[in-house]
């Protein structure tokens, strides 16, 4: 079963603007996770965030995190038509690195 | 370091086969994942493993599948006998298995075609 759904599903956006996904998860968490994938490939680690950490940033990233709303945003500052792909949230529950996903958001940056 | 290797890259079999998917981690890593995904279900965790020990079996469908990981450098994910349902892209993933967890690097996947 899946621990987190994204909102929103499908994001269109023109390049140059930003853009924010939601995290929505169901159980206590040791760290939150953001993963990438291209069509076709493999996911790509982004960012983590830990249970006692509220915001955390890497690069044109920034991510919250709320322990008490069982949620996470990630966004995505100045987007480029490079950033489109899928975008995943993964909850680890810390005891044994056990990592579940989200459902994605698809994310579309045009020029 | 090569990242994780997956292989085959592509499996096209018939209905009925036996089909083996093979992943070698990152040397180092301690915890290993196989994930399924399709577009109706999503990424799902199949198996995962820490230091070569199965920790939580729950995610595979049914006794049709079966995973090993007899060293630290190697795992298998069996299908006996395969479906047509079976069709998806299969993931294995590594990481470190640090307090506080640390970030899961995945292969890039073997795409399964039971016809």
């Amino acid at each position: 079963s899946q621990q987190g759904e994204e909102d929103p599903q499908a994001l269109s956006i023109q390049e140059g603007e930003n853009a924010t996904m939601n995290c929505s998860y169901k159980t206590s968490i040791n760290n939150l996770q953001w993963y990438r994938q291209n069509s076709g490939r493999g996911l790509v680690h982004l960012i983590l965030i830990r249970s006692n950490e509220r915001e955390k940033h890497s690069g044109r990233l920034r991510v919250t995190l709320d322990t008490s709303k069982k949620s996470s945003s990630l966004l995505i500052t100045a987007s480029r038509a490079a950033d489109t792909a899928s975008y995943f949230c993964a909850t680890g529950d810390g005891t044994a690195s056990k990592l579940t996903f989200g459902t994605g958001t698809r994310l579309q940056v045009t020029l | 370091d090569a990242g994780v290797i997956q292989s085959p890259r592509h499996e096209v079999t018939e209905m009925g086969q036996e089909v083996t998917l093979r992943c070698k981690p990152i040397s180092g890593h301690n915890s290993l994942f196989w994930y399924r995904q399709t577009m109706m279900r999503g990424l799902e965790l199949l198996i995962y493993f820490n230091n070569n020990v199965p920790i939580d079996d729950s995610g595979m469908p049914e006794d049709r599948f079966s995973a090993k990981m007899p060293n630290a450098s190697f795992s298998t994910l069996k299908i006996q006998p395969s479906e047509p349902r079976d069709s998806a892209v299969y993931f294995c993933a590594s990481s470190s298995n640090r307090q506080g967890g640390t970030e899961a690097f995945f292969g890039q996947g073997t795409r399964l075609t039971v016809v």
